[in-house]
């Protein structure tokens, strides 16, 4: 199984709305990626989890909060979100290593609309 | 951080021409990834390469590692190689994105 799943697919929310994303891997990778990606620009880093842990968090406003409940799941929580903040959100998984690098596995996106 | 510079921005070709497709980056790295996203979003790694070239069906992904320079050629293309190509520099589990080049192959 080389699949990353996310869900919604799709996703409208208020400014006041709490929702969750969800990503999940079952390809026993250790490394769990989000990212955003506005219309015709490349993906944004947001957050690295490695080994359940938070490695990365590219100064992200607080109204997004990932959680990583074990190694095959990563949640991006959204509370109080900006219009702006509409976006396609990415999950990806990759191996955890040094030196070369592992391949990163991206899934479909979530499209998310904030009204 | 690692600049990642690609070009051109936007191709059109006809069904059948050799594309190349390049991309540069400022600092070394531990691999060069190239990936492909269709219109609605999803992405699908194509080549991963720290160093001289990889060949999948009729894709082909070079690098050079003193020149910090890669290439994704497509051979024989086709409509259905229609896609946003974006190179990303690797560091540990950093990836720096190129700005993408978006490819129009016509009938």
């Amino acid at each position: 199984d080389t699949e990353v799943t996310q869900t919604p697919k799709h996703l409208v929310m208020g400014m006041t709305n709490k929702k969750s994303l969800k990503c999940e891997q079952h390809m026993g990778h250790r490394a769990m990626y989000w990212y955003k990606q506005k219309a015709k620009k490349p993906p944004e880093l947001m957050f690295v989890y490695s080994y359940e842990k938070l490695s990365i968090n590219e100064s992200v406003p607080s109204r997004f909060s990932p959680e990583c409940p074990n190694s095959s799941l990563l949640n991006l929580h959204l509370h109080a979100l900006q219009p702006e903040d509409s976006a396609l959100y990415l999950c990806a998984s990759s191996q955890v290593g040094r030196g070369r690098g592992y391949e990163q596995y991206f899934g479909p996106g979530t499209r998310l609309t904030v009204t | 951080k690692n600049e990642v510079e690609q070009s051109p921005q936007n191709l059109t070709a006809q069904e059948g021409e050799f594309i190349t497709i390049n991309c540069s980056y400022s600092v070394g790295i531990s691999a060069l990834h190239w990936l492909q996203q269709h219109p609605g979003g999803g992405i699908v790694s194509l080549f991963m390469l720290s160093s001289g070239k990889k060949k999948h069906g009729r894709l082909i992904a070079t690098i050079n590692i003193q020149e910090k320079h890669s290439s994704l050629h497509i051979t024989a293309s086709h409509p259905r190689d229609s896609a946003v190509y974006i190179c990303a520099s690797r560091t540990g589990n950093q990836f720096y994105f190129g700005t993408g080049t978006s490819l129009t192959v016509i009938p």
